[in-house]
């Protein structure tokens, strides 16, 4: 059975500071990978995905993730942070072709002016 | 396209009521998902819909939890007999089904179920 790991519970960071929000997968096959964002009050939002290809993924936002099979990690980058980024974030695996997700316990980052 | 929507937004409800929650996922998104999330965790998948038929259902969904999709179009989430441990924010989701955005699902703004 496929499961996720969020490292962190929280990270507070200082605006324009780098961030990286980490993940861990267990998994038996192949997956594919997801970074969702929960802003207050709103649904969860797809920032980026890994399919297939390259392990260097770009999503929305000025966020990117990389994949690392050995590892079994898919962490997550932002060079420099907004007040805006302030969200909650969730990692995700699939591995049926049907899609159904499995999500990591949400790690919350905070962005200090 | 509006994007996924889901009524009530809000439900308070006392202990052994029933109640029932609808999703309209976005047009011609042949798939649906319904997920439950409780405080500080993530999502947690409850059922799966391709068009009408019901092909997956979590070991979290007890006899007291029921879906439907008729006609392939919206879903509605029933809980018999409400219990406290029921209270959670049901979300759902939907996809096209078809090549790589199959694998992106669109999540509407939740239910929040309370109940007291």
């Amino acid at each position: 059975a496929q499961s996720v790991t969020q490292l962190d519970s929280q990270v507070p960071v200082f605006e324009e500071a780098p961030v990286e929000l980490r993940c861990n997968y267990s998994s038996s096959v192949s997956v594919y990978l997801f970074w969702y964002v929960q802003y207050p009050n709103q649904g969860l939002q797809l920032l980026l995905k890994y399919l297939s290809g390259s392990t260097l993924v770009k999503g929305i936002n000025g966020f990117e993730a990389e994949f690392n099979k050995s590892q079994t990690s898919f962490h997550l980058r932002k060079p420099s942070v907004h007040i805006s980024d302030t969200a909650e974030y969730f990692c995700a695996v699939s591995e049926t072709s049907y899609g159904k997700l499995t999500f990591g316990q949400g790690t919350i980052l905070t962005v200090h002016p | 396209d509006t994007g996924v929507s889901q009524n009530p937004r809000h439900k308070i409800t006392k202990r052994g009521q029933n109640v029932t929650f609808r999703c309209d996922p976005i047009s011609e998104h042949n798939r649906l998902y319904w997920y439950r999330q409780t405080l500080g965790q993530g999502p947690e998948f409850l059922t799966y819909f391709q068009n009408e038929a019901q092909l997956e259902k979590s070991r979290l969904l007890s006899d007291r939890f029921s879906a439907e999709r008729p006609k392939g179009s919206f879903s509605t989430l029933e809980i018999q007999r409400t219990e406290q441990g029921d209270s959670a924010m049901y979300l759902c989701a939907s996809s096209s089904g078809f090549g790589r955005e199959a694998y992106e699902q669109y999540f509407g703004p939740g239910t929040r179920l309370t109940v007291t």
